[in-house]
């Protein structure tokens, strides 16, 4: 298992520009997340989906769109890049939702991304 | 949402005993505290979860307080591996599908 997998590692945009990052699960994971984390702070929720075609969402998502076509990806799309974009994005699925330990996150290991 | 408390550093020397405190005085009957640690440069990875009773994993153990409003992770024996940010999170028992992460607490290991 590759686990949760996260495309590209690095990018650096201009302001203005679009694009979107790439996010994969192989373990049949049905929720899956999106966080950002800015230098020496948490991880903060951007959108959650709880199944294919389902999207919701979190604290922060202004500024961004997600798709759910399949189980497996959730890509997290930046329209009209913004310095208050730059941040590391990670991405994460669970089996659940709950508090069970089949519920516990698992974690890409992040993009992190530059508006300049 | 119910609050945790951590502190913003500790320091521990190899293969000593460490405890990570966490306060959580509103915590609700429902909610269960979970650990995650979230190594250098890495996504944040899973530790440890309790709601009432102490609990024990290989990678550590889980103190809960009799009245539930504080917890501490302890891990047995620090290794440099163990050097991370530790975050302290309440989820709710009905299915909370999200982490609120605080900013946790920095534990530096001292060869």
């Amino acid at each position: 298992n590759a686990g949760v997998t996260q495309t590209p590692k690095f990018r650096i945009l201009k302001i203005g520009q679009s694009m979107t990052l790439q996010c994969a699960q192989d373990m049949n994971h049905n929720y899956m997340y999106w966080y950002r984390q800015d230098p020496g702070m948490g991880l903060k929720l951007i959108y959650y989906s709880v199944g294919a075609g389902i999207t919701d969402k979190g604290e922060v998502p202004n500024g961004y769109n997600v798709s759910r076509s399949t189980t497996e990806d959730f890509p997290l799309r930046l329209e009209l890049a913004a310095p208050s974009q730059t941040s590391v994005y990670f991405c994460a699925s669970s089996y659940g939702g709950g508090v069970k330990r089949t519920d516990t996150q698992y974690f890409g290991p992040g993009t992190r991304l530059t508006v300049l | 949402d119910a609050k945790t408390t951590q502190p913003n550093s500790m320091e521990s020397n190899e293969e000593e005993p460490v405890h990570l405190p966490c306060n959580h005085s509103t915590i609700s009957g429902t909610d269960y505290i979970h650990w995650y640690r979230q190594l250098p440069s890495q996504g944040p990875e899973y530790v440890i979860h309790g709601l009432t009773s102490n609990v024990n994993n290989r990678m550590a153990s889980l103190a809960i307080a009799e009245d539930r409003k504080s917890s501490t992770l302890i891990l047995h024996r620090a290794t440099l591996r163990d050097a991370a940010v530790y975050y302290c999170i309440l989820i709710y028992q009905t299915g909370a599908n999200n982490l609120f992460f605080g900013t946790g607490t920095r534990l530096t290991v001292i060869p």
